[in-house]
């Protein structure tokens, strides 16, 4: 089975910054790397998929970069909104899942 | 796009559940479909996947105890969740095979405890 690795778990950081997220994978998994966005209460939303494609209706701020085993989502100016917990999924194998990062604003 | 899970609640060990996953917003039965869970305080894991000719896949941690199943008629996706262990409590979210994942429901609470 692939595991997925993500860190931080917890990311405080303030508006306008640019905050980074990572996921490393135990094999090569090409680039079936997707990033989600979950808030409170809500269902998970897709941002990025297949490691760097932005899904349509996401602000460009997200991007996402890497392929094999490591990959990293970037919000090049953190907004108000943003926070949320971010996961990545892995999907070249079945679905295993990264185990989130929580993201505030300071 | 929209998937709503419905049937979640509290049952005790060993018993049985029902979630129902209704879809709109697309042709259902084009896509498979996947059930995946959150324990209290733990990370997502994958539990079932159904494909759009209904074959099935499961996890190991439920296979033998869980039935994924889809009525395409009705636009909705099924889990039979039998013989329930504590370790079954969690979120069950419902959500669409596309490029892994694209689309989730919100989940639903369902709590195995006597």
């Amino acid at each position: 089975d692939i595991q997925m690795t993500q860190s931080p778990s917890f990311l405080s950081a303030s508006v306008g910054d640019r905050v980074t997220i990572n996921c490393k994978a135990s094999q090569n998994i090409n680039r079936y790397l997707n990033w989600y966005q979950q808030k409170l209460g809500e269902a998970p939303k897709l941002l990025i998929y297949n490691a760097n494609s932005l899904q349509t209706g996401i602000p460009s701020r997200f991007s996402g970069s890497g392929s094999g085993t490591d990959f990293t989502l970037t919000i090049s100016s953190l907004q108000p909104e943003d926070v949320a917990t971010y996961f990545c999924l892995q999907h070249n194998s079945w679905l295993t899942f990264g185990s989130g990062t929580k993201l505030e604003i300071k | 796009v929209q998937l709503v899970e419905s049937g979640g609640g509290l049952v005790q060990p060993g018993k049985s559940l029902k979630l129902s996953c209704s879809a709109s917003g697309f042709t259902f039965s084009s896509y498979g479909m996947h059930w995946i869970r959150q324990a209290p305080g733990k990370g997502l894991d994958w539990v079932a996947y159904i494909s759009s000719s209904s074959g099935t896949v499961y996890a190991d941690a439920v296979k033998g105890r869980f039935t994924i199943s889809r009525d395409n008629a009705k636009n909705t996706l099924y889990l039979q969740l039998n013989s329930l262990k504590s370790e079954d409590t969690a979120i069950y979210y419902c959500a669409r095979s596309r490029t892994g994942i694209d689309y989730w429901g919100q989940g639903v609470m369902v709590t195995v405890s006597s």
